[in-house]
């Protein structure tokens, strides 16, 4: 059974650039939520891609922007790096419907901005 | 808006000890509380979750209590062994609809052989 998979593992950008990152989810999940977690924190909400769309959005600036393809992988996009980007940027996988809850993260991406 | 409140944030006990980490929530409209383990380099690992409708769940060495009148849980490590040593986070639900995951600051936990 897969669990969630994200690339690259680490990424060195310079202030200014623009940065991919990807995740692939869980066998048999349907939803991708995107998290930052700077060091020493807890994650820390991003947004959510359900059915192709964003469906729930965190406090975060438009320069963050993300999609959903058809077979529920996602990407995460950031424009005009700051270096205050730099954190691990974690992708977790659920189950929309029936009320399941459970948020299975993957090992996240490291990006260093400088 | 929406905080959870973590403590403490480091904690140490011997092996063999119990390890118990307490958090707090701001919504009342949480119904969700699920406990993160997260060991270096790696991302956040699912130990134990608890939903509002219940108030104590076990599963084998850990267990989890939630109050709602109060508005805080616990998560309790016994017979604590040295890989138990990790980051714990624990997080709140305030979406059923999506499950945004509100996160606290987290607890460094050392099990000292």
């Amino acid at each position: 059974d897969a669990g969630v998979t994200q690339s690259p593992t680490h990424l060195i950008k310079t202030r200014g650039q623009q940065v991919t990152l990807r995740c692939s989810p869980k066998s048999g999940h349907d939803t991708v939520s995107w998290y930052q977690q700077a060091l020493g924190q807890g994650p820390q909400f991003i947004f959510q891609y359900y059915e192709e769309e964003e469906r729930q959005r965190g406090n975060f600036p438009d320069r963050f922007s993300g999609h959903q393809f058809p077979n529920y992988s996602s990407e995460l996009n950031v424009n005009a790096l700051l270096l205050g980007d730099s954190a691990l940027y974690l992708c977790a996988s659920s189950l929309t419907g029936q009320g399941v809850y459970e948020q299975y993260f993957g090992p996240g991406t490291r990006l260093t901005v400088t | 808006g929406e905080n959870v409140e973590q403590h403490p944030s480091t904690l140490s006990v011997q092996e063999g000890d119990s390890a118990v980490i307490k958090c707090t929530y701001s919504d009342s409209a949480s119904n969700y509380f699920p406990w993160y383990k997260q060991e270096l380099g790696k991302g956040p690992q699912l130990i134990i979750d608890i939903r509002s409708n219940v108030g104590e769940k076990k599963d084998q060495r850990i267990a989890v209590t939630l109050n709602k009148t109060a508005k805080h849980f616990s998560l309790h490590i016994t017979e604590t062994q040295p890989e138990d040593s990790a980051v714990y986070f624990c997080a709140a639900s305030t979406s059923s609809n999506t499950g945004k995951l509100i996160f606290g600051q987290g607890t460094t936990l050392q099990v000292k052989p």
